[in-house]
């Protein structure tokens, strides 16, 4: 078991740019999570998949984002237009197929800077 | 007000000592309650995770959830220095999703 990968690590943009982000999670983990940290503060929730369905959007993931999960795999998560307020860490998890769904494994992040 | 509450310290005890990090919340719905352990710049790691009231050991750690007063707890025995992290509380509902409501995270320097 190789746990979630996330790729990039990190990102330097400038504002206005568009970034995509990748996660790979545990293999045969059915749930998949995006969820973004800023300085000193805890994980939030933005999105979520179970399989390839994207089945809960945060209100904190504007127009300007979009995520797919392609044949329940990997997972992408896209920011449009780029803003400095977007700079933050972007988390993945991902959760197993068992009855009582609540254990989330992390991946190590992607660390976004907008300039 | 944030529904998980969290100390953000930081927490600076000597190796050896009992550290006792905590979390209170708000929203009675939630059933699981998590630790995670998170190095600067690294993504959260799971500790340990219970299910509604009760206490859970796993070596030096013990996990306490108490529902009526809606308060967590999180007893490291035996510190050591590789415990210097933050640690992030975390819980869930009986939803859906699934999703996790982290608090803000104790920064815990342990010295040698």
């Amino acid at each position: 078991d190789t746990g979630v990968s996330q790729d990039p690590r990190h990102k330097i943009t400038k504002r206005g740019q568009n970034v995509t982000f990748r996660c790979d999670p545990i293999s045969e983990h059915n749930r998949l999570y995006w969820y973004r940290q800023t300085l000193g503060q805890g994980p939030e929730f933005l999105t979520y998949f179970q399989n390839e369905a994207q089945l809960e959007k945060s209100r904190l993931l504007s127009d300007r984002f979009s995520a797919e999960r392609p044949k329940g795999s990997f997972s992408t998560l896209e920011i449009q237009r780029t803003e400095q307020g977007d700079s933050a860490m972007y988390l993945c998890a991902s959760s197993p197929r068992t009855l009582f769904v609540y254990e989330q494994y992390f991946g190590p992040g992607t660390r976004l800077t907008v300039t | 007000q944030k529904e998980v509450e969290q100390d953000p310290g930081p927490l600076s005890v000597p190796e050896g000592a009992i550290v006792s990090l905590n979390c209170t919340y708000s929203n009675s719905a939630f059933q699981y309650f998590m630790w995670y352990r998170q190095y600067s710049r690294k993504g959260p790691e799971l500790l340990m995770y219970t299910y509604s009231s009760g206490n859970k050991e796993d070596g030096r750690f013990t996990a306490q959830v108490d529902k009526s007063s809606k308060y967590i707890s999180l007893f490291i025995r035996d510190s050591q220095p590789s415990d210097s992290a933050t640690y992030l509380c975390a819980m869930s509902a009986m939803d859906s999703s699934y999703k996790l409501i982290f608090g803000s995270g104790t920064r815990l320097l342990v010295r040698p």
